[in-house]
């Protein structure tokens, strides 16, 4: 049971170069979200979703887009990278019971 | 909407001396309440939470929090802190539409001293 992964670990991009962030669980879990880490900001909720098929936007959606085609994935896509979205970025799932299971992070930095 | 207050961004304490973390909260429906840790370079791990029910909770490694409804806290507390506390602590809330997105303080950083 390896609860929340996260690909890649760390990754480098040049200002404009498009990627994406795969998050996959196998709790069998229907809710998942994505998250970005900014020293000093806590974590900022980008978009999640509330079962398979199905997408919402979060507190700072701009920029990215995400997709969740099976239950277990949950993917988070860059389409134009900027500086900005130089971050820690965290998936998590829940599944109902309120507590968020959360993934060991991507550290992605745009140059 | 709901919201979350972390006083104090860095927090240090020696080895053996009471830790308290503070965290306000704001919420429109009744709040589930969460603490999670990060230590350096992994994920987030749930400390402790509040649903229901006993409005002290305990969690793990000797931390508890207590629920007061009245002055909108939930105040995590060890009694006595160890150098494998230290670590960046959040506190957050659940709320919106079905009890579905959770919003967090900016963080605490704990720092124990020998």
């Amino acid at each position: 049971n390896a609860g929340v992964t996260q690909t890649p670990k760390f990754r480098v991009l040049k200002t404009g170069q498009s990627m994406t962030l795969l998050c996959a669980q196998d709790m069998n879990h229907e809710y998942m979200y994505w998250y970005r880490q900014d020293p000093g900001m806590g974590l900022r909720l980008i978009h999640y979703s509330v079962g398979e098929g199905t997408t919402a936007k979060g507190e700072v959606p701009d920029g990215y887009n995400v997709s969740r085609l099976k239950k277990q994935n949950f993917l988070l896509g860059l389409e134009s990278a900027a500086p900005s979205q130089t971050s820690v970025y965290f998936c998590a799932s829940n599944g109902g019971a309120a507590e968020q299971y959360f993934g060991p992070g991507t550290r992605l930095t745009v140059t | 909407a709901q919201s979350v207050t972390q006083l104090g961004s860095h927090v240090s304490v020696s080895e053996g001396a009471l830790v308290l973390l503070r965290c306000n909260y704001s919420s429109s429906v009744p709040p589930y309440l969460f603490w999670y840790v990060q230590y350096p370079n992994q994920g987030l791990q749930l400390l402790l939470k509040y649903t229901t029910g006993a409005t002290l909770v305990k969690g793990i490694n000797g931390f508890e929090a207590e629920f007061k409804k009245s002055e909108t806290s939930f105040h995590l507390t060890k009694p006595s802190a160890h150098m494998s506390d230290a670590a960046e602590y959040f506190c957050a809330v659940i709320g919106g539409a079905g009890y579905s997105t959770l919003t967090f303080g900016k963080g605490t950083m704990l720092l124990v001293s020998p």
